[in-house]
């Protein structure tokens, strides 16, 4: 069992470049998130899905787009980077809302 | 506006001690709190969570205790181990709405 499988890794960008991150997770839960993780200040929702074909904004969604077409696939997508975009990207899925969520091990994102 | 107020930013104890980190929430609405334990390079991994129904929650050597009068709650971690040192996260959560600390650096040492 994979759990959730983020790609790439790492990723430097240049300002004004677009690009996707992907997240894959194989324990058939409905619910996905992405979020961004910032030195001292804790994780903030960009996006979630509770199932394919239905998205919806959280706390920071602004310069991100996602999309969800299939139970397993939730990817993030920057189509003009900035600078503030800068930062760790992890991807979660859960059971249902409320439940525990299960994390991939991020993307490491700079954009220069 | 931070609505999980999380302290200390770090912590220093001597193996066998008890950490406690403390977690104050704004929002009477959440109805979902989980501490979550992040090693460096990796995602955060779910530690315990409990509901406002409860006051305590025990599993192994980490308790989460409960105050929803005050509006905090906080994780004590019993008999300390240099391998408990990482970055241990409160949340606060209603339907997908999920918000977190800023995070606690907690070593350990031998």
């Amino acid at each position: 069992n994979a759990g959730v499988t983020q790609t790439p890794k790492f990723r430097i960008l240049k300002i004004g470049q677009s690009m996707t991150l992907q997240c894959a997770q194989d324990m058939n839960h409905n619910y996905m998130y992405w979020y961004r993780q910032d030195p001292g200040m804790g994780l903030k929702l960009i996006y979630y899905s509770v199932g394919a074909g239905i998205t919806d904004k959280g706390e920071v969604p602004n310069g991100y787009n996602v999309s969800r077409s299939t139970t397993e696939d939730f990817p993030l997508r920057l189509e003009l980077a900035a600078p503030s975009q800068t930062s760790v990207y992890f991807c979660a899925s859960s059971y249902s809302d409320n439940q525990p969520q299960h994390f991939g091990d991020g993307t490491r994102l700079s954009i220069l | 506006q931070q609505q999980v107020k999380q302290s200390p930013q770090s912590l220093i104890v001597q193996k066998g001690g008890i950490p406690i980190i403390n977690c104050a929430y704004e929002n009477t609405a959440f109805d979902y709190f989980p501490w979550y334990q992040q090693f460096p390079g990796k995602g955060p991994a779910l530690l315990i969570a409990i509901r406002p129904d409860v006051s305590e929650k025990k599993e192994g050597r980490f308790t989460i205790s409960f105050n929803k009068s005050a509006k905090q709650f906080s994780l004590h971690i019993m008999d300390s181990q240099p391998g408990d040192s990482a970055t241990y996260f409160c949340a606060a959560s209603r339907n997908n709405d999920m918000r977190f600390g800023a995070g606690t650096r907690l070593t350990v040492k031998p």
